[in-house]
């Protein structure tokens, strides 16, 4: 499975847009990249799923270059709601499903 | 509808004592996922289940720890002989079904378990 980089913590401000980016130079041909959302004493919830160029869905942006080494999750003005932690994940759509986490990004939202 | 519930939502046992951690999917999903967290790190992949059977459990980090599934719905997890290693928020997560076509897994809200 590919490696995923991504920024520890990153600071916000409410009304803000906010660009996540992960990178995944390894990643392979059949892999997709998903992006979940972990807010504190919770599970983690599904945001976004792509494979190249853009998705965009009600909550989230995901662009993905041509290279697909890199994408980023982008989130149109934040709201303190979330904060939270925001993890990039990158694996084979058709696998068995089991979710391989890093530490993910630590958002901070403030007013 | 319902999403998938935890019981109990906190644990504390004592260093060596036995656990069950029980884990109600939606209704309808076939996989069963189990993923143990600790603080600062993201969730940690310990056994999956298709239907009542075991896919995967190769995140199972030792012989002291079992889950079974045995209806295809509900789902434990056994800790034997805890540790205070064991320390951890256990997620549970199912999904429509496992393998082919991504489907999305949904968590529950976990349980945290003290060993002390």
């Amino acid at each position: 499975l590919a490696k995923t980089t991504q920024p520890i913590s990153m600071d916000s401000y409410e009304g803000q847009e906010v660009n996540i980016t992960c990178s995944h130079n390894n990643i392979a041909t059949n892999d997709y990249i998903t992006w979940y959302q972990q807010f504190p004493s919770q599970g983690p919830r599904f945001i976004i799923q792509g494979y190249k160029t853009k998705v965009t869905n009600e909550v989230a942006s995901l662009f993905i270059p041509a290279d697909r080494k890199s994408s980023t999750l982008s989130l149109p003005r934040v709201s303190l709601s979330d904060t939270a932690v925001y993890y990039c994940l990158v694996g084979d759509r058709g696998s068995q499903g089991n979710l391989i986490f890093g530490k993910g990004t630590k958002l901070s939202v403030k007013p | 509808g319902a999403g998938v519930s935890q019981t109990p939502s906190n644990k504390v046992t004592e260093k060596g004592k036995y656990v069950e951690l029980r884990c109600d999917p939606i209704s309808g999903h076939t996989a069963l996922y189990w993923y143990r967290q600790s603080l600062g790190q993201g969730p940690e992949f310990l056994i999956y289940f298709q239907g009542t059977g075991a896919a995967d459990d190769s995140g199972l980090p030792n012989d002291r720890f079992f889950a079974v599934r045995p209806e295809g719905s509900v789902s434990t997890l056994k800790i034997q002989r805890t540790e205070r290693g064991d320390s951890a928020v256990y997620l549970c997560a199912s999904s429509l079904r496992g393998g082919g076509e991504y489907n999305e897994q949904f968590f529950g809200p976990g349980t945290r378990l003290t060993v002390l």
